[in-house]
């Protein structure tokens, strides 16, 4: 069965601590995102990536980075942790190019930053 | 205007009814449209896509599709407790490989 993982379910960082978020994928899909998912606000698209080193800012980029140094791992980076980026993150892969293929998403990061 | 509207609900339903979940987009270029099913604290799931006007169906679940009106739903027959969560409307833009995503409808089945 093909799958997005991501490395931790449940974390809990301190503000001001740099945090890593790290997807796998192993379905050679070219695409990955990184969404965050807050109640009300739905999912909002902070990075992406189309290529191996290659990354696009989303809706929300700031306070965040990543890195794509092989094509199956993506990682989001949350460079100083502040309490409003406590929320749900969601990393995703897909195909480039693949107009009948949706995403394929992890299994989700719940982020609390105390 | 959003780019794609769903009305966040919750839709109430009874056990055995059909749920209907309507979503409208603004970007007319959209040539793909997926549906997905997320439980309360998990991690969205694609149960249906739809690229070709009119009707998609599968088991008990079927897509609706019309370009012209913008306009794409889902239909979900003999309603289970187990439907019972948020679906996302998503289609793909269409110069790029995004999805771009509704908030959701919540959809809640009862006995």
């Amino acid at each position: 069965d093909v799958k997005v993982t991501q490395s931790s379910r449940y974390l809990v960082k301190r503000t001001g601590e740099k945090v890593f978020l790290e997807c796998v994928q192993d379905m050679d899909h070219e695409n990955m995102f990184w969404y965050r998912q807050d109640p009300g606000l739905g999912l909002r698209l902070i990075y992406f990536s189309y290529d191996v080193k290659m990354k696009e800012k989303g809706d929300i980029p700031e306070g965040y980075s990543v890195s794509r140094e092989k094509k199956e791992r993506f990682s989001l980076i949350l460079e100083s942790a502040s309490t409003n980026q406590t929320s749900m993150y969601l990393c995703a892969s897909s195909l480039l190019g693949g107009r009948i293929e949706g995403y394929t998403f992890g299994s989700g990061t719940r982020l609390t930053v105390v | 205007q959003k780019e794609v509207e769903q009305n966040s609900g919750p839709l109430s339903v009874p056990e055995g009814a059909i749920a209907s979940l309507n979503c409208t987009y603004s970007d007319r270029g959209s040539q793909s449209f997926f549906w997905y099913r997320q439980y309360s604290g998990k991690s969205p799931e694609l149960i249906m896509s739809i690229y070709s006007n009119g009707d998609k169906e599968d088991g008990r679940f079927t897509a609706q599709l019309n370009k012209a009106s913008q306009y794409v739903s889902l239909l979900i027959r003999d309603s289970q407790p187990s439907d019972s969560a948020t679906y996302l409307c998503a289609p793909r833009s269409y110069n790029t490989d995004k999805l771009i995503f509704g908030t959701g409808t919540r959809l809640q089945v009862f006995p």
